[in-house]
């Protein structure tokens, strides 16, 4: 799997959009983005995957710039709950067969 | 999302004892979950595939002998941590997929503490 690269922490203030970058310049055709969340002491969250184009779901929005090379995880309306480690994951398309491998995140912190 | 459940939420026992963990999909079956080991301010680390019916494969410097897997069931994996010591102190998660999925579905976790 690629290796990426993501800033160890970020602040956000509540209300307002969290936009979590991912570098990952190694990325083969193959393979998708992967964003997971952990909040402090439970396990980790599904978020939402790409592979090239813009995605949306309830939770996020997850932008991929043309050439693959970044990607970034918006949060539209963050809240204090918002508060946890992002996890930016590069991979072919997983089924439940795959492992995830972590690296060590984001750890994003809310501000009232 | 499925759902995955791990029983205990959180556990305390005396060097030397052994302690079972329990990892349950609730929704879904699973032939394949995944056990990790996370330990304050670190990021999680795989430690083991559980295969339903057949020996777990595990990672590279982790003791099969002190962290015994069994998955006998599409729907239950445990892990038992062995002779316990207090460096085994630690958090301790599962994780599953639902057959033709593409995403992971996470326990809440474990925390063990060994005094």
């Amino acid at each position: 799997d690629a290796k990426t690269t993501q800033p160890p922490s970020m602040d956000c203030a509540e209300g307002r959009a969290a936009n979590l970058p991912c570098n990952h310049s190694t990325i083969s055709g193959n393979e998708y983005v992967y964003w997971y969340r952990q909040i402090h002491s439970q396990g980790p969250q599904y978020i939402i995957h790409g592979l090239k184009n813009n995605e949306t779901n309830e939770m996020a929005s997850l932008i991929i710039t043309e050439d693959r090379k970044s990607s970034t995880l918006i949060l539209p309306h963050a809240t204090l709950r918002d508060t946890a480690v992002y996890y930016c994951i590069v991979s072919p398309l997983k089924t439940s067969y795959d492992k995830v491998i972590f690296g060590p995140g984001t750890s994003l912190s809310v501000i009232p | 999302g499925a759902v995955v459940s791990q029983h205990p939420s959180w556990v305390i026992c005396k060097s030397g004892t052994s302690v079972k963990i329990e990892c349950r999909s609730l929704d879904f079956q699973a032939t394949t979950m995944f056990w990790y080991r996370q330990f304050p301010k670190q990021s999680l680390m795989l430690m083991a595939t559980s295969n339903e019916g057949s020996k777990a494969t595990y990672e590279q410097g982790v003791e099969k002998d002190k962290f015994l897997i069994n998955h006998a069931s599409l729907t239950l994996s445990t892990l038992t941590v062995t002779s316990a010591h207090p460096e085994d102190s630690s958090f301790y998660i599962c994780s599953g997929g639902r057959y033709g999925g593409t995403e992971a579905f996470f326990g809440q976790g474990t925390r063990l503490t060994v005094v």
